[in-house]
C-alpha cells in the first residue's frame, strides 16, 4: 500500500542551527513533492514545490531535495529562528491526487 | 482577495444529522479538494474536483458527497453524521498550471466538526 512517512514526530533544535526534516514514501510515483507549514488552529501554507526531475530547490532559508531513487525528500531550514516553530508537512502530488504525511513538529529554542 | 473561505468555523452535530460544509474561492482555480485532519494521521483526501461538473473520490470518501456546479464553490455534504466524522476539515484550491509554475495549493482556515 502507499505510505508517506515523516521521520520524527517532533524535532527540537537551537536557534541558528539548521533543521533537517525527512519525508520517505513507498509505492508512489509522484510528479511533484510539496512542503507546507501549519501553525496550530490554521490551515497549511505552501512553502516549496519540487518536480520529479529536479534534485534541489531553494527559497531564501529553505532548501528541498528530492531523490526519486531513494524515494526521499529532505527539507532544510538554515539559520533557524523561534518563528520557524510549526508543524511541517510533506505532500506527494500524483495526477491531482495529493497525499500528505503526518507532519513533523519543529520547535526552535532561543 | 479572500482566497479560500470555509464556513462554518465550528459545528456540533448530533449523530444522524446532515449538514453541508461550504468552501468558496475567488482565485478562479479549477482544482478544489477536501481533506480531513485527525491527530497523528495527517491530512487525508476525501474528494476532489478538477473543474465544474467533475468530481472524484480520494482516500476516504465514504459518508461524504460533493458536487461542483460552479468554479467558485465546492460544498461537502455529510448525509448522516457519525462520531467517526469528528475532525477538522480543510478545503484547498489550485490553478491547474500552478504545479508547473512551482506553486502549490491554497488552503482555507478549516471547519472544526464535532459529532456527538
Amino acid at each position: 500500500s502507499q505510505k508517506i512517512e515523516q521521520n520524527s514526530e517532533a524535532l527540537n533544535i537551537q536557534e541558528g542551527k539548521t533543521a533537517t526534516l525527512t519525508c520517505n514514501y513507498t509505492n508512489y510515483s509522484p510528479a511533484y513533492l510539496q512542503w507546507y507549514r501549519q501553525d496550530p488552529g490554521r490551515g497549511p501554507v505552501f512553502l516549496l514545490l519540487i518536480r520529479e526531475n529536479e534534485k534541489e530547490k531553494r527559497k531564501e532559508r529553505l532548501k528541498v531535495t528530492f531523490d526519486t531513487t531513494l524515494k526521499q525528500s529532505l527539507f532544510h531550514i538554515t539559520a533557524s529562528q523561534p518563528a520557524d516553530s510549526a508543524t511541517y508537512l510533506c505532500a506527494l502530488d500524483a495526477n491531482n491526487d495529493m497525499r500528505f504525511g503526518a507532519g513533523t513538529r519543529l520547535t526552535v529554542k532561543p | 482577495n479572500a482566497g479560500v473561505t470555509q464556513t462554518p468555523k465550528f459545528q456540533v452535530l448530533k449523530t444522524g444529522q446532515s449538514m453541508t460544509l461550504q468552501c468558496a474561492q475567488d482565485m478562479n482555480h479549477e482544482y478544489m479538494s477536501w481533506y480531513r485532519q485527525d491527530p497523528g494521521m495527517g491530512l487525508r483526501l476525501i474528494h476532489y474536483s478538477v473543474g465544474a461538473g467533475i468530481t472524484d473520490q480520494g482516500e476516504v470518501p465514504n459518508g461524504y458527497n460533493v458536487s461542483r456546479s460552479t468554479t467558485e464553490d465546492f460544498p461537502l455534504r455529510l448525509l448522516s453524521a457519525a462520531p467517526s466524522q469528528t475532525s477538522v476539515y480543510f478545503c484547498a484550491s489550485s490553478y491547474s498550471g500552478n504545479r508547473d509554475s512551482g506553486y502549490g495549493y491554497t488552503f482555507g482556515s478549516g471547519t472544526r466538526l464535532t459529532v456527538v
